[in-house]
Formats: structure tokens, C-alpha cells, sequence
């Protein structure tokens, strides 16, 4: 079985400032992808990035890049230039594929919950 | 917006009852996850649906149930309410290719009293 481990269930960030939130993974699947929700107060799931493990290149969308070391099995998430309204949960993700039947799902990290200081 | 739509909101009920959440996948999505967050659980899927067809099950109770319509709207059913019951409920949906990105719902907040 698979498995993702968030071990910061709390961060604090000053505004402006850079932060990183872990992420380890756990799979014997040679192909498989990494994603990061944000899920702030309001409840709605947010996707912010993807990472495939065949990707040389470290993903970025705007402020967040995943610093993926598969060596390691990490994909951490990096979000620069924090903003208050970066104040969240944030949940690691891997995609899970069946061998019956080809379906697949996303299964997630218990998360962490970030806080921006002004 | 992420284009899934899911009702009601929220919902409160007692225990022992029975209610329906809808979810409206994204236009042209085939794939429904259902998944619940409770605190203590965190996220955990339910089950999926791909073109009206139980694709995947997970940590589903028997007294939940599902299904896929052929307009692909989905229905997840729960009776038999209990207090452990009460989390969020979320819908998603992923296009046919892609990453394997999932679009997520605004969610159904149930609250079993």
C-alpha cells in the first residue's frame, strides 16, 4: 500500500518570507505523480501543483516549485514570498494506481496547517 | 471555481436518518471520486465512478452507497446516521487524460446530531 507522510502538522511563516512543507512518500510503482491541495478555512480543495516521477525538472506554478528528490522519496513544497492569504491546510497527494480494473485515486498526507504572520 | 458542483452545503440531521448528496462533475469529466474528511481521518476515499460504472471502492461503510447517472451526476446515499458520521463530504472529477489531477467540489458539510 501506498503512503504519504506529513510530519509538520503546524508551520509559521512571516510574511514575505519563504517556507517549506514536507512530504514523504512511500511506493514500489515505478510511475506515479505527486500533488499538493491547499484547503483554506472556506473548506474548498485547491490544487496548487504536480510533480510525475518521470519529470527531471522540479515543478513550478508561480509562487510554489516541489523540490522532488525520488532518491530520497520527498516532494516537498516550497511557497515563496508568503502571503497572509497563504494561511491554510495543505495536503500532499500521490496518485494510486489499481492493477484491476485500471482505476486510480488520489491518496493524501493527513496534512499540515500553515500560518503567515504579518 | 473548479467547475464540480456539489448539494446541499451544508446539512444537519439526527442519527438514525437517511440523506443524499449530488454532485455535478465537470463538463465532459466521465470520473467521480467521492471522498470524506472527518478530523480525525483526515481525507479518505470513498469510492469512485467512471461513465455510470463502480470503478474503485475504498474505505466505504455498508451503509453508504453510491452511483453514477448517464448524465454522470452522482449521488452519494447515507442511512442509518451516526455521530461519526459528520465530516465533509467531497466530490471530485478528472478528465479522461491528464495528470491525474482532481477537480474538487466546494464539499457537503454533514452534521449528525
Amino acid at each position: 500500500a501506498q503512503k504519504i507522510t506529513q510530519t509538520q502538522p503546524g508551520m509559521f511563516v512571516q510574511e514575505k518570507e519563504a517556507v517549506t512543507l514536507d512530504c514523504t512518500y512511500d511506493t514500489s510503482d515505478q510511475s506515479y505523480g505527486l500533488f499538493w491541495y491547499k484547503q483554506p478555512s472556506s473548506g474548498e480543495m485547491i490544487f496548487l501543483i504536480y510533480q510525475g516521477s518521470y519529470d527531471e525538472q522540479n515543478a513550478t506554478e508561480g509562487r510554489y516549485s516541489l523540490n522532488f528528490q525520488k532518491a530520497r522519496k520527498s516532494a516537498n513544497l516550497v511557497i515563496s514570498a508568503s502571503q497572509l492569504g497563504d494561511s491554510a491546510m495543505y495536503f500532499c497527494a500521490m496518485r494510486e494506481r489499481s492493477l484491476q480494473g485500471g482505476s486510480e485515486k488520489l491518496v493524501f498526507g493527513k496534512g499540515t496547517k500553515l500560518t503567515v504572520n504579518p | 471555481d473548479s467547475g464540480v458542483t456539489q448539494t446541499p452545503k451544508h446539512l444537519i440531521t439526527a442519527t438514525g436518518q437517511r440523506v443524499t448528496l449530488r454532485c455535478s462533475p465537470r463538463s465532459g469529466d466521465l470520473s467521480v471520486y467521492w471522498y470524506q474528511q472527518s478530523l480525525d481521518q483526515g481525507l479518505q476515499f470513498l469510492i469512485q465512478y467512471y461513465n455510470g460504472e463502480e470503478r474503485a471502492k475504498g474505505n466505504i461503510l455498508e451503509r453508504f452507497s453510491a452511483q453514477q447517472f448517464p448524465d454522470l451526476h452522482s449521488e452519494l446515499n447515507l442511512s442509518s446516521l451516526e455521530l461519526g458520521d459528520s465530516a465533509l463530504y467531497f466530490c471530485a472529477s478528472k478528465e479522461r487524460v491528464n495528470t491525474g489531477e482532481l477537480f474538487f467540489g466546494e464539499g457537503s458539510r454533514l452534521t449528525v446530531l
